[in-house]
């Protein structure tokens, strides 16, 4: 069965502490994202990565760094969380290089900022 | 600007009953998927649409590429149906998905 793992289900973190959310797929795939989820906002992409050590930002990517240094693992990084980070934080893969397959998504990351 | 929209927003059903949910882009575009989140948060894939129709069991989807819309059918629908379902389109150029916002789906006994 594919699979993609979220490190973190829920988080609480304070203000100012750095943040890692990571991800994990088994399915080989060249495409990787990350999405935060706000009620109202529907799913935003925050970074996406189409190969090891390769990153694109997406449409929100202030506040966010990423690190994709295997192709199984893309890593998401708040260097110093702040409030309006508190959201539902989702991972994806697909497959080929125009993301001409089936996209698969992780159970998420409720993060919650202090 | 490529949008996404979807209606309605939200939908209350009766068990059994059938059900539509739409999606209209504003860009063409490669792929058409549709997703179903169950609260809590997880997010599968129902289809994934380039023309014509498809059908997984009582889900159908439907896309016409000339009107740049979509639907999500269900048939005699059940309570375990009830969940977010959105679309998202990946355009023709460029290589990021856009997504609707969502239709909040409750279907009663």
């Amino acid at each position: 069965d594919v699979k993609v793992t979220q490190s973190s289900r829920y988080l609480v973190k304070r203000t100012g502490e750095k943040v890692f959310l990571e991800c994990v797929q088994d399915m080989d795939h060249e495409n990787m994202f990350w999405y935060r989820q706000d009620p109202g906002l529907g799913l935003r992409l925050i970074y996406f990565s189409y190969d090891v050590k390769m990153k694109e930002k997406g449409d929100i990517p202030e506040g966010y760094s990423v690190s994709r240094e295997k192709k199984e693992r893309f890593s998401l990084i708040l260097e110093s969380a702040s409030t309006n980070q508190t959201s539902m934080y989702l991972c994806a893969s697909s497959f080929g290089r125009r993301n001409t397959g089936e996209l698969f998504f992780g159970e998420g990351s409720r993060l919650t900022v202090l | 600007k490529n949008e996404v929209e979807q209606s309605p927003q939200n939908l209350t059903a009766q068990e059994g009953e059938f059900i539509t949910i739409n999606c209209s882009y504003s860009v063409g575009i490669s792929a058409l998927h549709w997703l179903q989140q169950h609260p809590g948060g997880g997010i599968v894939s129902l289809f994934m649409l380039s023309s014509g129709k498809k059908k997984h069991g009582r889900l159908i989807a439907t896309i016409n590429i000339q009107e740049k819309h979509s639907s999500l059918h269900i048939t005699a629908s059940h309570p375990r149906d009830s969940a977010v379902y959105i679309c998202a389109q990946l355009p023709n150029t460029g290589n990021q998905f856009y997504f609707g916002t969502g239709t909040s789906l409750t279907v009663i006994p």
